[in-house]
């Protein structure tokens, strides 16, 4: 069972750049999230998809991000006019749908840093 | 909104002996799931045990088991024979149920612990 994978591993880019991080789910996974974790802090959520469909997206998620999920499959999380801010590890997880404590399985994560 | 509290930033333990990470957390929901998570250094985070609000029973698994309590809003983990590998950073996380509206799939977490097992 290949696991949750996310390409970059890491990412540096100055400040303004735009950057693209990408997320394989684990495959009979419906559910895909994006969490951001700075260091030495928990993950903070960041939107989720259901399928293809954006179903939340937390105020975190300024106008400068923005994240797809074309045909339900793989995500992908853009990020323009990068901040010094921005840097942190971008977290990437999958689930099943369904009902009751489901794991979520997380990716190993793309760590940005903006120079 | 939920919050989730981890009051411990650091914590360590001998090889073999018993060691409990806290957590509290706030909500105003009746049912709800709680995880600890364990990321340890430069790889991912992996499930160590879950918890439902409705089971009054606490969760196990193998050395790891919780404590529970649902009145005061607590949920530790306890875990026995600590091992070298044990050691990484502790993550509780709590979810909404799946009843509909909205944040039923995200993870709130915890500031996390980190857990030195010393040989």
């Amino acid at each position: 069972d290949t696991g949750v994978s996310q390409d970059p591993r890491h990412k540096i880019t100055k400040r303004g750049q735009n950057v693209t991080f990408r997320c394989d789910p684990i495959s009979e996974h419906n559910r895909l999230y994006w969490y951001r974790q700075t260091l030495g802090q928990g993950p903070e959520f960041l939107t989720y998809f259901q399928n293809e469909a954006q179903l939340e997206k937390s105020r975190l998620l300024s106008d400068r991000f923005s994240a797809e999920r074309p045909k339900g499959s793989f995500s992908t999380l853009e990020i323009q006019r990068t901040e010094q801010g921005d840097s942190a590890m971008y977290l990437c997880a999958s689930s099943r749908r369904g009902y009751g404590a489901y794991e979520q399985y997380f990716g190993p994560g793309t760590r940005l840093t903006v120079t | 909104a939920q919050t989730v509290t981890q009051s411990q930033p650091e914590m360590s333990v001998q090889e073999a002996e018993t060691v409990t990470l806290s957590c509290t957390y706030d909500t105003s929901e009746s049912d709800y799931y709680l995880f600890w998570y364990k990321q340890p250094p430069s790889r991912q985070m992996i499930l160590v045990i879950r918890q439902e609000a409705y089971k009054q029973q606490n969760a196990t698994e193998n050395r790891f088991s919780v404590n529970f309590q649902k009145a005061a809003k607590s949920f530790s983990l306890k875990i026995s024979d600590s091992q070298l590998g044990d050691a990484a950073m502790y993550f509780c996380a709590y979810r909404k149920p799946n009843a509909g509206g909205t944040s039923y799939g995200k993870l709130t977490f915890g500031q996390g612990t980190i857990l030195t097992v010393h040989p």
